[in-house]
């Protein structure tokens, strides 16, 4: 089956700690994208990348790395430099940036 | 900049009631519509979406009609159902050009709760 898989489903943070989620697609998308969903809050781009071995910053990058070496993977990196890491994160992905995205089933970051 | 309002939640309705999220945007040129959905602890699945004004996209009993005169694409349903319950977020992809290729913009989301 075609789709978009994240993991962990769950995942928790220590203090200082850096952390990586995991995006894969099979879709055969060029573009990928996160996005941060906090509670009472639409979406909020992190990062996205139209191609592999490029990238761009979304409206909220600080705090947060990417890499797209492979075109099926687009994992985001939460670095101890986020003060306030705690949220769903959701990948998504398209044919190309002008198509429709599809999106995974999401990650919960938690602090301990 | 591109914006996405949608109306104050929750909605709590009963079933067979007749549904409408309303939603306003604010974007140059011809934006793509879009109306997706999300289920308790699950990511986003798109629901229906219009590309061009006047288009009506419609799935699982749910329409909504690209107004370019008022700026607005909201949601309807004839007769909601419980399995409907979960929440609705509107958003918006820019035309081809300019600095936001690709990127959506969501608005906040609508919460709702459908009762038997």
């Amino acid at each position: 089956d075609g789709g978009i898989t994240q993991s962990p489903k769950y995942l928790f943070r220590k203090e200082g700690q850096n952390v990586t989620l995991s995006c894969e697609q099979n879709l055969n998308h060029d573009a990928m994208y996160w996005y941060r969903q906090d509670p009472g809050q639409g979406l909020r781009l992190i990062y996205y990348s139209q191609i592999v071995n490029d990238f761009q910053k979304g409206d909220i990058a600080e705090g947060y790395s990417v890499s797209r070496e492979k075109k099926e993977s687009f994992p985001l990196t939460v670095t101890s430099a986020q003060k306030n890491p705690t949220a769903f994160y959701l990948c998504a992905s398209s044919i190309t940036g002008l198509k429709t995205q599809y999106f995974g089933p999401g990650t919960r970051l938690l602090v301990l | 900049g591109n914006s996405v309002t949608q109306m104050e939640g929750p909605v709590t309705l009963s079933e067979e009631a007749f549904l409408t999220i309303n939603c306003t945007y604010t974007a140059t040129g011809y934006p793509s519509l879009f109306w997706y959905v999300q289920y308790p602890g699950e990511g986003l699945q798109l629901l229906l979406k219009a590309t061009k004004a006047d288009d009506k996209g419609s799935n699982k009993g749910f329409e909504a009609t690209y107004r370019k005169e008022t700026t607005s694409f909201h949601l309807e349903k004839g007769s909601v159902q419980v399995s409907d319950s979960a929440v609705y977020f509107c958003a918006l992809r820019p035309d081809a050009g300019g600095t936001s290729y690709g990127k959506l913009t969501f608005g906040q989301g609508t919460i709702l709760t459908v009762h038997p």
